[in-house]
């Protein structure tokens, strides 16, 4: 299995506070991706990073902000969580673009 | 329309049977194509890659055509441990340099005894 940490596993908390979900790897890649899953809708991506520093948003990143200061270590905060926020969030890597992406187990926020 | 679109079944199926899924992609500049495999609460595993001339891992044959921007899986002889939601993911140079991964919601799969 790849080398993918994702903490806390579970967390729940209440509207309007700030949350940090992190992620980190052991497999030296350059890319990480945090994803949310949601019903209906299926993975989707909310920020992604190609290197240390460099992030870029995805479909979903409205009320998400994403930090990268090591390679190892990929951070998705929510400024001021909302209860459309509750989800499972699911943080992954690749070697490439485009390549195959290996996915942590995920970490499941409710926001009441 | 979505990027990806997936049957979400569920399909029910006895065990020994063989079972198809199809999935249908818009991008016709996709490269990469995959499926994953979902168990319950669970992340993300990737079954197998698909490529252009078909190919086989043991029970699990997966078919792309390109021209009619299609994907399949064929999965003989099921066994109970096949449940899962099975993800049909396609690649997307959405802008920029970076091909994103466009994952369909899953098709269910429940092998019964």
């Amino acid at each position: 299995d790849a080398g993918i940490t994702q903490s806390p596993r579970h967390k729940v908390t209440e509207t309007g506070t700030p949350v940090t979900l992190r992620c980190h790897q052991t497999e030296n890649h350059r890319y990480m991706y945090w994803y949310r899953q949601d019903p209906g809708h299926g993975l989707r991506l909310i920020h992604y990073s190609y290197g240390v520093k460099d992030t870029d948003k995805g479909e979903v990143s409205d009320g998400y902000s994403v930090s990268r200061s090591k390679t190892e270590d990929f951070l998705l905060t929510l400024e001021s969580a909302t209860s459309s926020q509750t989800s499972v969030y699911f943080c992954a890597i690749s070697g490439g673009s485009g390549n195959i992406q290996y996915f942590g187990a995920g970490t499941r926020l409710s926001v009441l | 329309r979505k990027e990806v679109e997936q049957d979400p079944g569920p399909f029910n199926v006895p065990e020994g049977a063989t079972v198809a899924f199809n999935c249908t992609y818009s991008n016709s500049a996709s490269q990469s194509f995959f499926w994953y495999r979902q168990d319950c609460r669970k992340e993300p595993k990737l079954l197998m890659s698909v490529y252009s001339s078909g190919n086989e891992d043991g029970r699990f044959t997966a078919q792309l055509n390109r021209a009619s921007q299609y994907i399949s899986l064929l999965i003989r002889d099921s066994k109970l441990s096949d449940s899962a939601t099975y993800l049909c993911v396609v690649s997307s140079l959405t802008g920029g340099a970076t091909n994103k991964l466009i994952f369909g919601t899953g098709t269910l799969l429940a092998v019964q005894p």
